[in-house]
C-alpha cells in the first residue's frame, strides 16, 4: 500500500499568491516524521520543512508552513508569497518509526508546481 | 546546512561498461547515506542503504551484483553501475544522515543523470 499520497500531479499559482500542496499519509505507527522536498529541474533536493508527529504546533519556516491534521493524516504544504524561484517539484515524505536505526524515507509521486508571472 | 557532494553529474557510457558515483559528506561523517533511483517525473525510490563498514542493505528487487555499494569511509560512498545497459539509465540520488539530529533531515547529493547509450 502506497504510505504517501500526493494527489495533484501539477499545480499553476500566480506570483506572489498563496499555494497549497496536499498530501495524505498512512501508518500505524505512533511515533512518525513527515518531510516536504523541493526538487527544482536541477535535480537537487532541497529540504523544506519538518514535522513530528508528537509536534504540537504546525511547522513554519520562512514562507512554508505545514498544515498538519493528525487525525485526518494529512500533512499539506503551505507556500505563502509565490516566487518565480518557487517553480519545482515537490516532494511529500515520511519516516516511520523514527527512533529506529533503519531511517528510511518514503516519497510521495511529487507536485510540480508552476509560478506565473 | 551540512553538503553533500555527488560526482558526476552527468555521465554518459557504453553499454556494457561499468559506472562508478562518488556521494561525499564535505562537513560531516555520515555512518548511514542512501541511494535513491529517479525516473524522469516520478518519485524518488530507495535502491540500498549504505552503512560505513559494512555491507549495504538493499531494497526488494535491487540487484545487488547489478549496483554495487560501498561505503570504506565515514564521507564516502560510492555506487557502481556494472556492465550497464539502457535501461539503466535514470537519474540517481544520495542522501546522508546527519548524526545528532535525530528524526530530523537527511541530506541529498546534486544528483548523477546516468546515459547508457
Amino acid at each position: 500500500a502506497q504510505k504517501i499520497t500526493q494527489t495533484q500531479p501539477g499545480m499553476f499559482v500566480q506570483e506572489k499568491e498563496a499555494v497549497t500542496l496536499d498530501c495524505t499519509y498512512d501508518t500505524s505507527d505512533q511515533s512518525y516524521g513527515l518531510f516536504w522536498y523541493k526538487q527544482p529541474s536541477s535535480g537537487e533536493m532541497i529540504f523544506l520543512i519538518y514535522q513530528g508527529s508528537y509536534d504540537e504546533q504546525n511547522a513554519t519556516e520562512g514562507r512554508y508552513s505545514l498544515n498538519f491534521q493528525k487525525a485526518r493524516k494529512s500533512a499539506n504544504l503551505v507556500i505563502s508569497a509565490s516566487q518565480l524561484g518557487d517553480s519545482a517539484m515537490y516532494f511529500c515524505a515520511m519516516r516511520e518509526d523514527p527512533f529506529s536505526n533503519d531511517y528510511k524515507l518514503s516519497f510521495g509521486a511529487g507536485t510540480t508546481v508552476t509560478v506565473r508571472a | 546546512g551540512a553538503v553533500v557532494s555527488q560526482h558526476p553529474s552527468r555521465v554518459i557510457c557504453k553499454s556494457g561498461t561499468s559506472v562508478k558515483i562518488e556521494c561525499r559528506s564535505l562537513d560531516f561523517q555520515a555512518t548511514t547515506m542512501f541511494w535513491y533511483r529517479q525516473f524522469p517525473k516520478q518519485s524518488l525510490m530507495l535502491m540500498a542503504t549504505s552503512n560505513e563498514g559494512s555491507k549495504a542493505t538493499y531494497e526488494q528487487g535491487v540487484e545487488k551484483d547489478k549496483f554495487l555499494i560501498n561505503h570504506a569511509s565515514l564521507t564516502l560512498s560510492t555506487l557502481t553501475v556494472t556492465s550497464a545497459h539502457p535501461e539503466d539509465s535514470s537519474f540517481y540520488i544520495c542522501s546522508a544522515l546527519l548524526p545528532g539530529t535525530g528524526e530530523k533531515e537527511a541530506f541529498f547529493g546534486q544528483g548523477t543523470r546516468l546515459t547508457v547509450v
